[in-house]
């Protein structure tokens, strides 16, 4: 497997509370992606970066915000928690961009209560 | 938008029948991939398949990407319980609205 880690693994949170998911890679790839993935949906893209600081929207960005300031690292806010948040988040890794394989990460499962 | 569809959302087979999943994309894609999620775990890449046509195999696990570039196939011949997962395909049209389908959850009763 890629070195790909995320933390939390687990999170619980109540509604209202920002919560910040990290995502952090050993490969030096260029791409990292955020995805959420729940029951008959699959994947679904939140954000994705292709380089520090460059970021763009996925097709569920709304109530997300995203961060990279170096390129091992990229974070995923809920700036204000909902229960329609409670999903699995997968953190991916590609060298260039939706052409190329993603390698993904471990995966955090939150619950927001 | 693009959409990503695939069938069955769910397969029961005995072990050693086969198995094919099928993934349709409402628009043309310029590349196909397809992923694999064992229970509990996170996706794996499988392959990538980019020309029209094109048939790739992988083992027992055989690939097809449609002449017209928007649908695409996996087929495992005489599955194993180590073939339990969901697969997933994902396709985007260069670069952009890269979408994943919703998977097909596979399941191998010994």
């Amino acid at each position: 497997d890629a070195g790909i880690t995320q933390s939390p693994r687990h999170k619980v949170t109540e509604t209202g509370t920002p919560v910040t998911l990290r995502c952090h890679q050993t490969e030096n790839h260029r791409y990292m992606y955020w995805y959420r993935q729940d029951p008959g949906h699959g994947l679904r893209l939140i954000h994705y970066s292709y380089g520090v600081k460059d970021t763009d929207k996925g097709e569920v960005s709304d109530g997300y915000s995203v961060s990279r300031s170096k390129t091992e690292d990229f974070l995923l806010t809920l700036e204000s928690a909902t229960s329609s948040q409670t999903s699995v988040y997968f953190c991916a890794i590609g060298w260039e961009g939706f052409s190329y394989e993603q390698y993904f990460g471990p995966g955090t499962r939150l619950t927001v209560t | 938008g693009q959409q990503v569809m695939q069938i069955p959302q769910y397969q029961h087979v005995q072990e050693g029948e086969d198995f094919t999943t099928y993934c349709n994309s409402s628009t043309t894609l310029s590349n196909i991939q397809w992923y694999k999620q064992r229970p509990g775990g996170h996706p794996v890449f499988l392959i990538q398949l980019v020309k029209s046509g094109e048939v790739k195999k992988q083992k027992r696990l055989t690939f097809q990407f449609g002449e017209a570039k928007k649908n695409s196939s996996l087929h495992i011949t005489a599955t194993q319980t180590t073939d339990v997962g969901t697969y997933f395909c994902a396709g985007g049209n260069y670069g952009q609205n890269f979408v994943f389908g919703p998977g097909t959850r596979l399941s191998v009763l010994p």
